[in-house]
């Protein structure tokens, strides 16, 4: 089964700073998605990003970018210039190419915004 | 509003009693999904439909729990005999078939007395 680690239980960054979410995984499959996802209090997910396992090139959303490293099973979100919008809770997410199955999501990161 | 929706948002219930929540997914949206999220935890897949066929029941939690999509278009999560552990947000999500991003509903809030 796979599964999903997010070890930071809470980070904090100054506004218009860069902050960094780290999250690894664990499967066996050649090819899957990745995801990070958005939960801002009381309000529902929204997609940030996401990442095809089979390619090489990290994908990027405005200010959202992710490193991708498929051999280290590491998947960390960069949040560049910082927003007090952006203050939520952060969860990875994966879903395997095979198996149109749910999403295997981590435990997550709050995300706090210093003004 | 052609989001996904969820019915009712909050629901307070005492043990043992039987709950039934409801999930519109976006009109076109042929794949609906249910997961469980607890506090402090990531969401958790229960269970999901491709039309009115369910796909992948085996992550349903307990036989109290049970879903349909009997039309293919809403979908019913019901939890029969509620017990305290139950206490948890129910969120449903929708997608098409071949597309990857999931749309997620605002959940019910269940809180079993």
């Amino acid at each position: 089964a796979q599964t999903v680690t997010q070890s930071q239980p809470e980070m904090s960054v100054q506004e218009a700073e860069t902050v960094t979410l780290s999250c690894t995984y664990d499967t066996s499959e050649s090819d899957y998605y990745l995801f990070w996802y958005k939960q801002p209090p009381s309000r529902q997910m929204i997609l940030v990003i996401r990442q095809e396992a089979y390619k090489q090139q990290n994908a990027t959303e405005n200010r959202f970018s992710v490193n991708f490293q498929k051999a280290a099973k590491s998947f960390s979100l960069k949040i560049s210039d910082s927003q007090l919008g952006d203050a939520a809770m952060y969860f990875c997410a994966y879903r395997s190419s095979f198996t149109p199955d749910g999403l295997t999501f981590g435990k997550g990161t709050h995300l706090i915004i210093q003004p | 509003d052609t989001g996904v929706s969820q019915d009712p948002r909050h629901k307070i219930t005492k043990r043992g009693q039987n709950v039934t929540f409801r999930c519109d997914p976006i009109s076109e949206h042929n794949r609906l999904y249910w997961y469980r999220q607890t506090l402090g935890q990531g969401p958790e897949f229960l269970t999901y439909f491709q039309n009115e066929a369910q796909l992948e029941k085996s992550r349903l939690l307990s036989d109290r729990f049970s879903a349909e999509r009997p039309k293919g278009s809403f979908s019913t999560l019901e939890i029969q005999r509620t017990e305290q552990g139950d206490s948890a947000m129910y969120l449903c999500a929708s997608t098409l078939a071949g597309h990857n991003e999931q749309f997620f509903g605002p959940g019910t809030r269940l809180t079993v007395l």
